[in-house]
């Protein structure tokens, strides 16, 4: 079974740093683009950011609204992703998810992570 | 940014409507285009793939066409497990990806 299971999350105070995990399995993580994707309460989808594969450098790109802030790194050998989120404001409050990018498809998706940035 | 234009942005159905949600591309996407679903408190599921292509164990209610930059989705007999809000995403090849609004299904 194709899994994506995440950890983190939590409250953090503006300005604060927070990191989110996503461990993969069922599937050759090593040969996939991973994308996270967040929705803001009472909002809609959002794309946040991408980690390419090998194959590409494992280069990453950012959504304008988290560039410079948010930073994404995968580890292949324990198939696992990471969004680190650092500089953190109140309208990052969202439900974050990781998930697999199939060939430009978002399939299938972590249950999700609640970060909420308050005072 | 391609932006994606959905509506209704909400619409409120019965058991057994035939229900059409459309999507208009603020620039030509191709073939470019998926829908996914989205129940409350669960996270997104892909539903349709590449404008047409239902994914594994969507029922065949579901169907999706269109090119370009106008696309629709339609569910035909639509079941009370339907009830979610529905999203269109284009995947041209410059970043960011997009969104839709979203569409949220209720019942009547």
């Amino acid at each position: 079974e194709v899994l994506l299971v995440q950890s983190g999350g939590g409250l953090v105070q503006p300005g604060g740093s927070l990191r989110l995990s996503c461990a993969a399995s069922g599937f050759s993580f090593g040969d996939h683009y991973m994308d996270w994707v967040r929705q803001a309460p009472g909002k809609g989808l959002e794309w946040i950011g991408r980690s390419r594969d090998k194959g590409s450098s494992y280069s990453t790109d950012y959504a304008a609204s988290v560039k410079g802030r948010f930073f994404i790194s995968r580890d292949d050998s324990t198939t696992s992703l990471f969004l680190q989120m650092t500089s953190l404001k109140i309208e990052d409050t969202a439900m974050y998810y990781c998930t697999r990018n199939f060939g430009g498809g978002f399939d299938p998706w972590g249950q999700g992570a609640l970060v909420t940035v308050s005072s | 940014d391609i932006q994606m234009t959905q509506s209704p942005s909400s619409l409120s159905v019965s058991v057994g409507d035939r229900v059409t949600i459309t999507c208009q591309a603020s620039q030509d996407i191709s073939f470019r285009l998926n829908w996914y679903q989205v129940k409350p408190g669960k996270a997104p599921e892909l539903l349709i793939y590449d404008v047409s292509n239902l994914d594994t164990g969507v029922p065949s209610r579901f169907s999706g066409s269109g090119s370009g930059t106008h696309f629709t989705l339609t569910i035909n007999n639509l079941q009370p497990e339907d009830l979610a809000t529905y999203y269109c995403q284009q995947y041209e090849n410059l970043l960011p990806v997009t969104f839709g609004q979203g569409t949220r299904l209720d019942i009547k």
